[in-house]
């Protein structure tokens, strides 16, 4: 069983288009994030989420939005594409709790904006 | 078998002790990672490896290509350290990040 799951794997997509990436949890996590790993290979944090508040990195451009449903899904919504935005995109869930916390991540989502 | 082991998967040590977290890796890679996440869930990059060493403040990170293995050391260990320490690997065959699945560390004052 997946613990945190991301559709599609890979996504290539013209520049100016409008696209989601899906991201589900079945661990009953309370907090989701969304991280890209950008052209150097470190990861960045995004967005973190959870049914309360949403915490958004401000260096995000707001052509990037975090869209829940419900507590186990957030995705990814990407408007008016660039070429900048081609990347590796991991989603992440963890126990929002004072304490030990653990995450766990998702196999990440190669998008190539052409 | 998971194809990033880390060891110790919790560790408890008083304030001041030298840390050391080891991560095993059974694929060939491009890089590895070490993160840290915070109790609240941030999760931030301390470092990235190809080879040799690093080192940044307290936190030292080693890698030895030839025989899959990284180590994270901390000196002088303080309780703002506790957190759990989350070792990644870029995998050639896909280039995709695999995660351990994190060492969780306790620092006692």
């Amino acid at each position: 069983d997946t613990a945190v799951s991301q559709t599609p794997k890979y996504l290539v997509t013209q520049m100016g288009n409008d696209k989601s990436i899906k991201c589900e949890q079945n661990l009953g996590h309370d907090t989701m994030y969304w991280y890209k790993q950008d052209s150097k290979k470190f990861l960045k944090i995004m967005f973190s989420y959870n049914n309360k508040e949403l915490i958004i990195n401000e260096t995000v451009p707001n052509r990037f939005s975090p869209k829940s449903p419900d507590k186990a899904h957030l995705n990814l919504h990407i408007n008016s594409l660039e070429l900048g935005d081609s990347a590796v995109y991991f989603c992440a869930s963890s126990e929002y709790i004072t304490g030990d916390t653990e995450a766990f991540f998702g196999q990440g989502t190669r998008l190539t904006v052409v | 078998k998971n194809e990033v082991e880390q060891s110790p998967q919790n560790l408890t040590a008083q304030e001041g002790e030298f840390i050391t977290i080891n991560c095993s890796y059974s694929v060939g890679i491009s890089a590895l990672h070490w993160l840290q996440q915070h109790p609240g869930g941030g999760i931030v990059s301390l470092f990235m490896l190809s080879s040799g060493k690093k080192k940044h403040g307290r936190l030292i990170a080693t890698i030895n290509i030839q025989e899959k293995h990284s180590s994270l050391h901390i000196t002088a260990s303080h309780p703002r350290d506790s957190a759990v320490y989350i070792c990644a690997v870029d995998a050639n065959r896909d280039d995709k990040i695999i995660f351990g699945k994190g060492t969780r560390l306790h620092i006692l004052p």
